[in-house]
């Protein structure tokens, strides 16, 4: 019974094409995220959603566009994909946007191979 | 904005000793500071966390202290596991802010 799930785990396209991450929550949190991991680890913050609005952006190309249908699902949409763009991809999941936001709950992640 | 920095970037220890991991940030405002495992092939999962009106906090094996005054914190991770290889991530938050995450550090226990 997993909190956050995100599909699909591994995800291998060429340069140019469109992809979707899809990332759903059935804890009741109010806020979710994507966060992108790089080769060397690091974990930076691309964007964040409460009850369905856009709150934070975090100086991502708008090539990225996430859509929230619900506060239990948020989808990440890429287009033109670079190679630049391999990396693996967390959506994550807070209670609200109060203190308890500190709080991540993280998906297995999404492996983005951009050939 | 915060800076997180995390050291060692790798750690690797003997099966029953211990490991130390630490972090030091900028923003004074901070008061809030989780540590995340991350184990191959999974997201990051919180472990410990610390707030600002506390010095140090132990669960089982595990304790972070906090220096304010310095802006440091630490993870200590006794009697060692090969379970306890992953990757750790220590974080920052202040009033309003989001968690930064330090660079990560890939502990890895020899049995």
């Amino acid at each position: 019974d997993t909190a956050v799930s995100q599909t699909p785990k591994y995800l291998v396209t060429q340069m140019g094409n469109d992809k979707s991450i899809k990332c759903e929550q059935n804890l009741g949190h109010d806020t979710m995220y994507w966060y992108k991991q790089d080769s060397k680890k690091f974990l930076k913050i691309m964007f964040s959603y409460n009850n369905k609005e856009l709150i934070i952006n975090e100086t991502v190309p708008n090539r990225f566009s996430p859509k929230s249908p619900d506060k239990a699902h948020l989808n990440l949409h890429i287009n033109s994909l670079e190679l630049g763009d391999s990396a693996v991809y967390f959506c994550a999941s807070s209670q609200d946007l109060s203190r308890a936001r500190e709080k991540l709950f993280f998906g297995s992640g999404t492996q983005l191979s951009v050939l | 904005g915060e800076n997180v920095e995390q050291h060692p970037s790798t750690l690797s220890v003997q099966e029953g000793d211990s490991a130390v991991i630490k972090c030091t940030y900028s923003d004074s405002a901070s008061n809030y500071f989780p540590w995340y495992k991350q184990e191959l092939g999974k997201g990051p999962q919180l472990i410990i966390d610390i707030r600002s009106n506390v010095g140090e906090k132990k669960d089982q094996r595990i304790a972070v202290t906090l220096n304010k005054t310095a802006k440091h914190f630490s993870l200590h991770i006794t009697e060692t596991q090969p379970e306890d290889s992953a990757v750790y991530f220590c974080a920052a938050s202040g009033a309003g802010n989001m968690l930064t995450f330090g660079g990560g550090t890939r502990l890895m226990v020899k049995p």
